[in-house]
């Protein structure tokens, strides 16, 4: 079974410029969260989706953070324009199911991330 | 706001010994909670889920403990071997997912 797929895997940018991540998750999983590690910390959740659908994203600065997930698979997230505390590793996961929360099936597949550092 | 803690310094063990890791958390009650392990440059991978009604979960060498009075999860790691060393995480399940800061450890050979 492939896992959570994510690209670019680092990116470089300057301070006000912009970037997108591209998520590709699990094959059949309804449930597809972007988080953002900082340095030295444990992953925050940024925005989570049940198919297309937003479930939460009380964590995301929508000021200058989106993402969108438009056929309920592939999902982009995309900064702009980017601060330099935005340097971080963006962690794509994803799950079956929302509604499967707490059981004994409810496990997220991280992928492997991109690294952004903002200069 | 949810305030969760774990190990504040790197945790380091010899072969062969049990690894005790704690997770600490505050002014909510989770539903449940689950542990993974994080390598670096890789992201995380489940190890287990417990329930609140849950005292103990054990799978092979891993066992958790939910103590809800305590607000408190142990994860313990017997017969540690080098390739356990890695980054642990908790991460408490409420109506979102909230993750712990991670305990580093080191197992010395």
């Amino acid at each position: 079974e492939a896992g959570v797929a994510q690209s670019p895997r680092y990116k470089i940018i300057e301070k006000r410029q912009s970037v997108a991540f591209w998520c590709n998750p699990i094959s059949g999983h309804a449930t597809l969260y972007w988080y953002q590690q900082i340095l030295g910390q444990g992953p925050k959740l940024l925005i989570q989706f049940q198919n297309n659908g937003v479930v939460d994203d009380s964590q995301l600065p929508k000021d200058r953070f989106s993402a969108e997930r438009l056929k309920g698979v592939d999902s982009t997230l995309k900064i702009q324009p980017a601060k330099l505390e935005d340097s971080a590793v963006y962690l794509c996961a994803s799950s079956l199911d929302v509604r499967l929360a707490g059981s004994s099936t409810d496990t997220q597949y991280f992928g492997p991330g991109t690294r952004l550092t903002v200069l | 706001s949810q305030k969760i803690e774990q190990n504040s310094e790197a945790l380091n063990i010899q072969e062969g010994k049990t690894a005790t890791l704690t997770c600490n958390y505050t002014n909510y009650s989770p539903a449940y909670l689950q542990w993974y392990r994080q390598d670096p440059g890789r992201g995380p991978v489940f190890l287990l889920l417990i329930r609140e009604n849950e005292k103990e979960k054990r799978k092979e060498r891993l066992k958790v403990t939910f103590d809800t009075t305590l607000k408190q999860s142990l994860f313990h790691i017997t017969a540690s071997q080098p390739a356990d060393s890695a980054t642990y995480l908790c991460a408490l399940g409420l109506n979102q997912f909230y993750f712990g800061t991670g305990t580093s450890l080191t197992v010395i050979p």
